[in-house]
């Protein structure tokens, strides 16, 4: 397996604009999480889904940002609109179990909002 | 929610030295697990261990659910140890992470 895929590596954007990040999962891994990692606030959770549907999104910040995965092998996060703050690795993270032995992380997205 | 405190927060080890880790919880979990994060931002599980003791080569790691901690001892390091080293519970489906140990290891 190719292991959790994500894309794209690197986003400069504009303030004020849509992004849109994208992850593929394990083949077979029930579990997606999306992370955002900053030096202030370390790893956070944002939400996560257990077959295809959304369990917690405590940790999105704001209404600016969303979650969707419209299937077993596709999952997105949109910030719109885009602010500076929201500059950060986004990592996306998939297991096959409900106590999350196999847990593996994709390679992140490094976003910078301008 | 659950929290998760991890000590110390920095480290830097000579070459060769030896190391220890550790990670506090409040509550019950799950599992847990230990993770590194290299200098290039890529996080590689090291260890799943909701309890007991584990080991691969120079690294080893002891839960001890009841008492709510877990250890990581890194013996011998080399520089391609430094990172961050992250624990990490679940609590029901949740993965909750530590802040981390940042750890350099000088030649």
């Amino acid at each position: 397996d190719a292991g959790v895929i994500q894309s794209p590596r690197h986003e400069v954007t504009e303030m004020g604009q849509e992004v849109t990040l994208r992850c593929k999962p394990i083949s077979g891994h029930d579990y997606l999480f999306w992370y955002r990692q900053t030096m202030m606030r370390g790893l956070e959770l944002l939400i996560y889904f257990n077959n295809n549907v959304p369990i917690d999104d405590s940790g999105m910040p704001e209404d600016r940002f969303s979650a969707k995965m419209p299937n077993a092998s596709f999952s997105t996060l949109k910030i719109q609109p885009s602010e500076p703050r929201d500059s950060a690795v986004y990592f996306c993270a998939s297991s096959p179990r409900r106590d999350n032995y196999g847990y593996t992380f994709g390679s992140g997205t490094r976003l910078t909002v301008v | 929610g659950i929290q998760v405190e991890q000590s110390p927060p920095d480290l830097i080890l000579q070459e060769g030295a030896n190391s220890t880790l550790r990670c506090n919880f409040s509550d019950s979990v799950n599992n847990l697990q230990w993770f590194h994060q290299n200098p290039w931002g890529q996080l590689i599980n090291l260890f799943y261990i909701p309890s007991g003791t584990k080991q691969n080569g120079r690294l080893s790691a002891t839960t001890v659910a009841t008492e709510r901690y877990s250890l990581l001892y890194i013996s011998s390091s080399q520089t391609t140890d430094s990172g961050v080293y992250f624990c990490a519970v679940t609590s029901y489906d949740k993965v909750i992470f530590g802040p981390g140990t940042s750890l350099s290891v000088i030649p």
